[in-house]
C-alpha cells in the first residue's frame, strides 16, 4: 500500500518568515495530494490540494509543489503569522479507486513565534 | 448545517467494556470514514463505507466493527476495549465526485 513520510516533525519560525514542510510518497499511482491543518482539539481541515497533472498550486500565502518523478510534494507558507501555528498533515490518495481513502504523513507541528 | 458531528467528545472505558461512537453528517455525502490518530503516527484508516448498507476494512480494522444503516450515520463499535485502543477517533465524509474529505471534531477515548 501507500506510504507517506513527512518532515520535519516540528518547525519553529519567526513571524514573517517562510515555512516549508516536505512529504514523500511511495505509490506512483497516487494522484491526489491534500494538505490539512489541525488546530488543538479540532479535526483536520483542508487548506490546499494538488492533483498529479499539476506541478504547483498557490492560494494567497500558501503554495504546494509536486514532483511526480521524485514522488515528493511540499507545502510552502510565506509571511507566517501566529495563527498559522498548528499541526499540518500531508496525505496521498488515488491508487485504491474503490475507497479513495487518504494515507497521511505523521504530521508537522509548526510554531510561529511573534 | 452542522457538517460532521461526533458523539461523544470524550470517553473513559475500562478494559473489556464496549461502546459505540456515532458519526453524523448532514452533507449528503456518500463516502464515510473512521480514522484513529495516535501521537507521531498521523491518521490511520480503520473502516470505511461507500454507501448506505456497505462497509469495508481499512488499514487497522482489528477490534472494531462498523455499521451504516442510514446514509447520514456511521457507527464505530468496540466490542471489548483494550488499552491499545486509547486514541483520538475522527470521522470524515466526502462526495463520490470530489476528493476532499470533511472531518468531524473527534472523540478522545481512553481505555484503562
Amino acid at each position: 500500500g501507500e506510504n507517506v513520510e513527512q518532515h520535519p516533525s516540528t518547525l519553529s519560525v519567526q513571524e514573517g518568515d517562510s515555512a516549508v514542510i516536505k512529504c514523500t510518497y511511495s505509490d506512483s499511482a497516487s494522484n491526489y495530494f491534500p494538505w490539512y491543518k489541525q488546530e488543538l482539539g479540532k479535526g483536520p481541515q483542508l487548506i490546499i490540494d494538488i492533483r498529479s497533472n499539476v506541478g504547483e498550486k498557490k492560494d494567497q500565502r500558501i503554495a504546494v509543489t509536486l514532483n511526480k518523478t521524485a514522488k515528493h510534494f511540499s507545502l510552502h507558507i510565506t509571511e507566517t503569522q501566529p495563527e498559522d501555528s498548528a499541526v499540518y498533515f500531508c496525505a496521498a490518495s488515488g491508487a485504491d479507486t474503490g475507497r479513495r481513502a487518504l494515507t497521511f504523513g505523521s504530521g508537522t507541528r509548526l510554531q510561529v513565534q511573534p | 448545517n452542522a457538517g460532521v458531528t461526533q458523539t461523544p467528545k470524550f470517553r473513559v472505558l475500562k478494559t473489556g467494556q464496549s461502546m459505540t461512537l456515532l458519526c453524523a453528517q448532514d452533507m449528503n455525502h456518500e463516502y464515510m470514514y473512521w480514522y484513529r490518530q495516535d501521537p507521531g503516527m498521523g491518521l490511520r484508516l480503520i473502516h470505511y463505507s461507500v454507501g448506505e448498507g456497505t462497509t469495508a476494512k481499512g488499514e487497522v480494522p482489528d477490534g472494531y466493527n462498523v455499521s451504516r444503516l442510514k446514509k447520514q450515520n456511521f457507527l464505530l463499535g468496540l466490542e471489548s476495549a483494550a488499552p491499545s485502543q486509547t486514541s483520538v477517533y475522527f470521522c470524515a465524509c466526502r462526495v463520490v465526485s470530489y476528493n476532499e474529505q470533511f472531518f468531524g471534531p473527534g472523540t478522545r477515548l481512553t481505555v484503562l
